[in-house]
């Protein structure tokens, strides 16, 4: 059990909808990371918070925004989905903001657009 | 820019056997290195990592790495392989640097499968 937690494990919904994915990250972590792991993409690097400020993107798309409270949980929303939305999500942490810290990731969140 | 190629997207090796997964990384700055394992269902646990001084880098579960400049190489060892051992494996690697205006970015190469033959 790394200590990060995601909910819902998992979320089927139709194209065109939108959800919400949440994360809350290990205790004393200020960083959280969003992945996506899908067959034709393999795993990409979504979006950084830290300590409630969006720190680094990588290839996140227009229609997914994410965010992070002051209770450094965090939400990733997308929006518009459409079928190759279709992955495993994963929420990591990490204490700092910098990359050479050990990220620890959640269990996943698995989303299939239908 | 950086990038990680795994070569072998499947490995397999009998139960005892030395087990090599291989990954040669590009990068213009130096790198951090990240091995992590995933079982089925599951998410991405860290093996082992390498930021700077010592090049041989010992893991978790028995596994060691070593990071080796001059080849952009950073493949993964464990001199005995066990069942519990079969999983995927994703080599990755980051930096703190600012590209495009973005801080910093962990790439992931494709991964891989490893099987264990009793």
């Amino acid at each position: 059990d790394s200590g990060v937690t995601q909910t819902p494990k998992h979320l089927i919904t139709a194209t065109g909808q939108r959800v919400t994915l949440r994360c809350s990250p290990r205790s004393g972590d200020l960083s959280v990371y969003w992945y996506q792991q899908s067959l034709d993409q393999g795993l990409q690097f979504l979006i950084q918070y830290y300590n409630g400020e969006e720190r680094a993107k990588g290839n996140i798309l227009e229609r997914f925004s994410a965010q992070q409270f002051p209770d450094l949980h965090s939400e990733l929303n997308l929006s518009s989905l459409e079928l190759g939305d279709s992955a495993l999500y994963f929420c990591a942490s990490s204490v700092g903001v910098t990359w050479r810290n050990e990220q620890y990731f959640g269990p996943g969140t698995r989303l299939t657009v239908t | 820019a950086q990038s990680v190629t795994q070569l072998g997207s499947h490995v397999s090796v009998s139960e005892g056997a030395l087990v090599l997964l291989r990954c040669n990384y590009s990068s213009s700055v130096p790198p951090y290195l990240f091995w992590y394992v995933q079982y089925p269902n599951q998410g991405l646990q860290l093996l082992l990592k390498y930021t700077t001084g010592a090049t041989l880098v010992k893991g978790i579960n028995g596994f060691e790495a070593e990071f080796k400049k001059s080849e952009t190489s950073f493949h993964l060892t464990k001199p005995s392989a066990h069942m519990s051992d079969a999983a995927e494996y994703f080599c990755a690697v980051s930096t703190d640097m600012n590209y495009g205006g973005s801080q910093g970015n962990l790439i992931f190469g494709k991964g891989t499968k490893l099987s264990v033959k009793p």
